[in-house]
């Protein structure tokens, strides 16, 4: 068990609808990741906050957002949804901005039917 | 942008046996964090290994170490002594030290994996 909590583990939904994934982090940690993992792109990163404040972006798609909390939770929300976004969603965290290293958490499977 | 490439989509050994598997990558930096984590059927990304690229002395966590080879951007695992749940996707990760500009942060870039299964 990494200490990273993610819900819900599994999520089937509709194209066109929007979904919100739920990351907490390791006690202590600042920062959080997004990633996600399909099989046709492997696994990639998606964005970073760190206390709150958004660090870094990646492949991330305008229809995909994501925010940190003052409790340091961590939402990503994907809207419009498409066939192609079923994938597994994971959320990582690290103890502080640099170099650290990241402790990912159990995964968001998502189903778009 | 950094790559970081694993010819090996799948491998095979026999319990108790040791395995190496390959990680090469590409990069302009000289300094980078370079990792291995496992995928076993559960889907949970497990760290494996940690390498600093300032490091020369390889890396080692009781049955898994590294052959790090800075010049050559080569970064191997091998598994000795290798175990039923040692079966598992495995992933060469690598990350900027220190991170770049706001576009590049501290993510990890991933290779493409490695199916290993350990047989009985």
């Amino acid at each position: 068990d990494s200490g990273v909590t993610q819900t819900p583990k599994h999520l089937i939904t509709a194209t066109g609808q929007r979904v919100t994934l739920r990351c907490s982090p390791r006690s202590g940690d600042l920062s959080v990741y997004w990633y996600q993992q399909s099989l046709d792109q492997g696994l990639q990163f998606l964005i970073q906050y760190y206390n709150g404040e958004e660090r870094a972006k990646g492949n991330i798609l305008e229809r995909f957002s994501a925010q940190q909390f003052p409790d340091l939770h961590s939402e990503l929300n994907l809207s419009s949804l498409e066939l192609g976004d079923s994938a597994l969603y994971f959320c990582a965290s690290s103890l502080g901005l640099y170099q650290e290293t990241q402790y990912f958490g159990p995964g968001t499977r998502l189903l778009v039917l | 942008a950094q790559t970081v490439t694993q010819s090996q989509p799948e491998m095979s050994v026999q319990e108790a046996e040791t395995v190496t598997l390959s990680c090469t990558y590409d990069t302009s930096e000289s300094n980078y964090y370079l990792f291995w984590y496992k995928q076993p059927p559960s889907r949970q990304m497990i760290l494996v290994i940690r390498q600093e690229a300032y490091k020369q002395q390889n890396a080692t966590e009781n049955r898994f170490s590294v052959n790090f080879q800075k010049a050559a951007k080569s970064f191997s695992l091998k598994i000795s002594d290798s175990q039923l749940g040692d079966t598992a996707m495995y992933f060469c990760a690598f990350m900027k030290h220190p991170p770049g500009p706001e576009t590049s942060g501290s993510r990890l870039t991933f290779g493409e994996g490695t199916q290993l299964t350990v047989n009985p």
